[in-house]
């Protein structure tokens, strides 16, 4: 069965501090993997990465994907109180549907 | 552009009523996603349509579901009988070519409680 596990569950920093955020997947037929933000309602997208080893940069945040050993990275530098989320990790599929895969998200708090 | 927008965004029925969900996704988006997230656990995809056809209804619990997309435009997920087990939040999501790996478009969710 497919399956993608985050870690930590649930992470408090301070304001300024980095972070990062693991995701690791044993999905059949992989394609892709994404990072989605949630505040209160919608998960908002993030990024997505099909290459192994090439970073994607927004702003203070970043990914990498590793497709072998299967895991990706999430970074975020300076971290600010907005930063607070539940951040979830999805592998994609190349075949059927293209469903998501979600992991469990990790919570993340910056306290001021 | 508006996102993906669903209706209602909380419900509370109790068990054995029905309840119907409803998803308009990104206009032009052929591709229409729902997912459940059950408390404590995580997003479960629970089927796909292209268009008004389904694609993939691996993920329908049981079949106290019945999703339908008539006319390949806005979505309804009904309910009937409500289970407890049921209650949980009912994602859509709204893509426009997954072939070409597009993002997956995500609406606020809807939160179904059945008492």
């Amino acid at each position: 069965e497919d399956k993608v596990v985050q870690s930590p569950l649930s992470l408090v920093v301070h304001e300024g501090d980095t972070v990062t955020l693991n995701c690791s997947y044993e999905v059949t037929n992989f394609r892709s993997l994404l990072w989605y933000k949630q505040e209160k309602k919608a998960p908002t997208f993030l990024f997505m990465l099909t290459s192994s080893g090439i970073e994607k940069k927004s702003g203070r945040l970043s990914s990498i994907l590793d497709k072998k050993e299967l895991f990706s990275i999430l970074n975020i530098t300076a971290t600010q109180t907005g930063d607070s989320a539940v951040y979830l990790c999805a592998g994609s599929l190349i075949q059927g549907a293209q469903k998501l895969v979600f992991g469990q998200g990790t919570r993340l708090t910056i306290n001021p | 552009e508006a996102g993906v927008t669903q209706f209602p965004s909380h419900s509370v029925i109790e068990k054995g009523q029905t309840v119907t969900l409803r998803c308009d996704p990104i206009s032009g988006h052929d591709n229409l996603y729902w997912y459940r997230r059950v408390m404590g656990k995580e997003i479960k995809f629970l089927l796909h349509f292209v268009k008004e056809s389904k694609q993939d209804e691996s993920g329908m619990p049981n079949n106290r579901f019945l999703a339908e997309r008539t006319g390949g435009t806005y979505s309804t997920l009904k309910v009937q009988p409500a289970e407890l087990e049921d209650s949980g939040v009912y994602f859509c999501a709204s893509s426009q070519d997954p072939e070409a790996a597009d993002t997956q478009y995500f609406g606020p969710g809807t939160r179904l409680t059945v008492l």
